[in-house]
């Protein structure tokens, strides 16, 4: 069975703090990581997807690392809008449920205080 | 931008009742999800479609769950009997292939009384 593992739940930083999230996994053939970002009330709004340990993906204040066993989500110099639950999510290709469905831990819910 | 959309945003029922919840995916991908969200918790995946089938499935997704793709751009989840504990954040994606990127709708929030 594929399993997800966030950490921190919760992480409060000053404008311009940098940090990082943290995501451990537990899946039988990796076919893909994807890191989202969900606003309350609102769907999970997809930001990196990561294929291979080593790879490595930027957007904006964003850089998501990956190895075999975790992914880290770089916040650099975060700003008040980067506010939100980070969301990460695994896609096995081997696991007995098959290789659709992604596989969600529970989110880091990240606050940025002006 | 194509985006998934889904209708209606809130839907409330009363317990037993039968309930469809409609989605419009991105018109070029090929497999459609839906997931829930229960208050709180993480996001569950319930199903998979492709080329007019459930490709998958999890065990919350029983006999009272059915999904349909009625014509070439709806996709719906239909609840039969709603019980209490159907309560929750209905999401919808699509994505263009089974390894890539999965997109996101809005939701609709299922309210069971």
């Amino acid at each position: 069975e594929d399993q997800v593992t966030q950490s921190p739940e919760a992480l409060r930083l000053q404008e311009g703090e940098s940090s990082s999230l943290n995501c451990s996994y537990t899946v039988s053939g990796l076919r893909g990581l994807f890191w989202y970002r969900q606003d309350p009330g609102k769907g999970p709004e997809f930001l990196f997807t990561l294929y291979s340990a080593g790879e490595e993906k930027e957007k904006e204040r964003l850089k998501a690392t990956l190895t075999k066993k975790e992914s880290f989500l770089h916040i650099t110099a975060p700003k008040p809008e980067d506010s939100a639950t980070y969301l990460c999510a695994v896609q096995g290709g081997y696991s007995g449920a098959g290789s659709y469905q992604l596989t969600f831990g529970k989110g880091t819910k990240l606050s940025v205080i002006p | 931008e194509p985006e998934v959309t889904q209708t209606p945003s809130h839907q409330v029922t009363q317990m037993g009742q039968e309930v469809i919840l409609r989605c419009v995916p991105i018109s070029n991908h090929l497999y459609f999800y839906w997931y829930r969200q229960i208050l709180g918790q993480k996001v569950e995946f319930l199903v998979s479609f492709y080329n007019n089938e459930i490709s998958e499935k999890s065990e919350i997704f029983d006999d009272q769950f059915s999904v349909e793709r009625p014509d070439g751009s709806n996709f719906t989840l239909k609840i039969r009997s709603t019980k209490l504990e159907d309560s929750a954040m209905y999401f919808c994606a699509s994505s263009i292939g089974t390894g890539s990127e999965q997109f996101f709708g809005p939701g609709t929030r299922l309210t069971v009384l």
